[in-house]
């Protein structure tokens, strides 16, 4: 059984680029999310996914999108990036099941915005 | 979101026990109470959880108090490997698994 898997590890982007990074479910995991973790501080929830479709969100603006597919993994899309972005970003999948809604994180991507 | 308060940091020989206490006096009926941790430049990982009742596993056990006002997070015996931000987090178990994480509690382990 593989775990949850990031790429790429590392990213250097310039401010008002764009920027997609990627996730790979654990195996059997039908549920995905994002979290934002800026240095010093805890993951600060972005979006969730469950079949495809959006499951909820934080506190992030629309330049934030998402994107899940069949087979589960996923995407995070970030437009007019700005130095605020500059964090590690995780995902988590997880099986949308009552009682059984414990998260596997990756590894991250740090992502940093000049 | 209910919240949780947890001291920002904490220390512990090695091999001996830690209890990492964590404060959720606004926790409802439906929310479990769930415990990560994140070591230094990896991903959180998921240590334990439970309702109402203590829980144990291989690598901690879960101490909540009656009124479910608060509870412990109990390391038996501490290990260099255990030094790690600790997050307790409360998980609404009606909708969709949202985590959100406080600043946690530091702990670090000595030789």
């Amino acid at each position: 059984e593989t775990g949850v898997t990031q790429s790429p590890t590392h990213l250097i982007k310039t401010r008002g680029q764009q920027v997609t990074l990627r996730c790979s479910s654990q195996s059997g995991h039908n549920t995905v999310s994002w979290y934002q973790q800026a240095l010093g501080q805890g993951p600060q929830f972005i979006f969730q996914y469950y079949r495809e479709e959006e499951n909820g969100r934080g506190n992030f603006p629309p330049r934030f999108s998402g994107l899940q597919f069949p087979n589960y993994s996923s995407e995070l899309n970030v437009n007019a990036l700005e130095l605020d972005d500059s964090a590690l970003y995780l995902c988590a999948s997880s099986l949308s099941v009552p009682g059984k809604e414990t998260q596997y994180f990756g590894p991250g991507t740090r992502l940093l915005v000049l | 979101d209910a919240k949780t308060t947890q001291p920002n940091s904490m220390e512990s020989n090695e091999e001996e026990p830690v209890h990492l206490p964590c404060n959720h006096s606004t926790i409802s009926g439906t929310d479990y109470i769930h415990w990560y941790r994140q070591l230094p430049s990896q991903g959180p990982e998921y240590v334990i959880h439970g309702l109402t009742s203590n829980v144990n596993n291989r690598m901690a056990s879960l101490a909540i108090a009656e009124d479910r006002k608060s509870s412990t997070l109990i390391l038996h015996r501490a290990t260099l490997r255990d030094a790690a931000v600790y997050y307790c987090i409360l998980v609404f178990s009606g909708g969709y698994n949202k985590l959100i994480f406080g600043a946690g509690t530091r702990l670090a382990v000595h030789p």
